[in-house]
């Protein structure tokens, strides 16, 4: 099946602090890619919908500015939060959907836990 | 995308089948009934899907009722591997944007 990866799974930083995370789809290209945010004993919650090439579409709420999105190519996406903050530390999960859709689905990564002390 | 509604926990004997259950009322025609599930620090990971007739596959078989208003994922042989959060998504496309509600958390037990 089609494999979704994310760098790093796990990061701590400090308050004030950016930091980087990556979404990869290994075998497939995805025009589209989403993140969520999961906080404990929570949901799973679509921060923005990034698309290859153009700007990503934040969910309300979600500060665009804090929460920079990259989607250069077809096989990677970056999330990077900017001047982190504790309240910013969560689980943060990428999706990707095949350009090909022909399973109609998208692909989740593993996800990437982010503490920011 | 129709709002969907599980029961918060369930329990499994090891071995057993588990049924879980999912309500989704106001589904409309076109949406199809998706079922996903999380491992504790883990990201989702797909199991089924459905629109009108009964699924299976290697992982699952998916029940859904004859007016679409509810539905229900059977686990046939529950492992403690099985223990997980799972999902119920009523939505027309997969590849779009999902909207994840509680879910229903399956603890399995030895």
């Amino acid at each position: 099946g089609a494999v979704v990866s994310q760098h790093p799974s796990r990061v701590i930083c400090k308050s004030g602090t950016s930091v980087k995370i990556e979404c990869r789809s290994l075998d497939f290209q995805a025009t589209t890619m989403f993140w969520y945010r999961q906080f404990p004993k929570q949901s799973l919650m679509l921060m923005a919908t990034s698309n290859e090439g153009s700007k990503a579409t934040y969910e309300q709420g979600v500060e665009k500015d804090k929460f920079l999105i990259n989607h250069a190519s077809l096989t990677l996406s970056t999330l990077t939060v900017t001047s982190a903050h504790p309240e910013d530390s969560s689980f943060y999960i990428c999706s990707a959907r095949d350009r090909l859709e022909v399973h109609n689905e998208q692909f989740f990564g593993p996800g990437t836990r982010l503490t920011v002390l | 995308d129709a709002k969907t509604t599980q029961p918060p926990s369930m329990d499994c004997a090891e071995g057993r089948a588990a049924n879980l259950p999912c309500n989704h009322s106001t589904i409309s025609g076109n949406e199809y009934v998706y079922w996903y599930r999380q491992i504790h620090s883990q990201g989702p990971q797909y199991i089924i899907h459905g629109l009108k007739n009964n699924e299976t596959n290697e992982m699952a078989s998916l029940i859904i009722t004859e007016d679409r208003k509810s539905s229900t994922l059977i686990l046939p042989h529950a492992t403690l591997r099985d223990t997980a959060v799972y999902y119920c998504i009523a939505a027309r496309n997969a590849g779009n944007m999902l909207t994840f509600g509680g879910g229903t958390r399956l603890m399995v037990k030895p």
